[in-house]
């Protein structure tokens, strides 16, 4: 079956580090892969997405390419600011060909970045 | 245009207690997702609605879970009766007809059951 595997956190950073959340997957077909966010007090937002192998996705400074090689979509962001602390979901769909959209996802990695 | 929006956001109920949960779609959204996430545990599926229609029920824990969605509009998952391992939050998500569109997620409902 389908399945993802993202690192455990706490990740804590200070500000201005380099970010790298990693997550590997496993599932048949050709899967889309996505990370999503979850600020404190709010609902799951789409940060980024990658529909087919060696796309990169990329928003707010964040950026994951999908490799399939390696099954892996691992979440980057260069120089991490305060307002990056949440927790981070790594998720794939299920192949087109399935019909509908529905989302495996990982744990979760918290982030905390500090001043 | 409002998102996708879920009541209540927090619930305690005691073990063997009746709770429904309410989600309402964005409007036109005809794909409606319910998935639960226990702590510290992933998030996951439970079932996909099209319009009023159950397309998919595979993550259902059991039947003492209950999903349905009038007219294809909101959507309640009602748990009855409630056990301890039925705590986490509830996240209800929709998009729109057809495949591969992106799905809206709402703030989640936290239940725990005591």
């Amino acid at each position: 079956g389908n399945s993802v595997t993202q690192m455990e956190g706490p990740v804590t950073l200070s500000e201005e580090a380099f970010l790298t959340i990693n997550c590997t997957y496993t599932a048949t077909g050709y899967p889309s892969l996505f990370w999503y966010v979850q600020y404190p007090g709010e609902g799951l937002q789409l940060l980024l997405k990658a529909t087919k192998a060696d796309d990169k996705g990329s928003n707010k400074g964040f950026e994951a390419t999908y490799r399939k090689e390696t099954t892996s979509f691992h979440l980057e962001k260069g120089s991490v600011q305060v307002s990056d602390s949440a927790v981070y979901f790594c998720a794939l769909r299920r192949s087109e060909n399935s019909g509908y959209s529905t989302l495996t996802f990982g744990k979760g990695t918290m982030l905390l970045v500090s001043p | 245009e409002a998102g996708v929006t879920q009541f209540p956001s927090h619930s305690v109920i005691e073990k063997g207690q009746t709770v429904t949960l309410r989600c309402d779609p964005i409007s036109g959204h005809d794909n409606l997702y319910w998935y639960r996430r226990v702590m510290g545990k992933e998030i996951k599926f439970l079932l996909h609605f099209v319009k009023e229609s159950k397309q998919d029920e595979s993550g259902m824990p059991n039947n003492r879970f209950l999903a349905e969605r009038t007219g294809g509009t909101y959507s309640t998952l009602k748990v009855q009766p409630a056990e301890l391992e039925d705590s986490g939050v509830y996240f209800c998500a929709s998009s729109q007809k057809g495949r591969g569109t992106e799905a809206f997620f709402g703030q989640g409902t936290r239940l725990t059951v005591v």
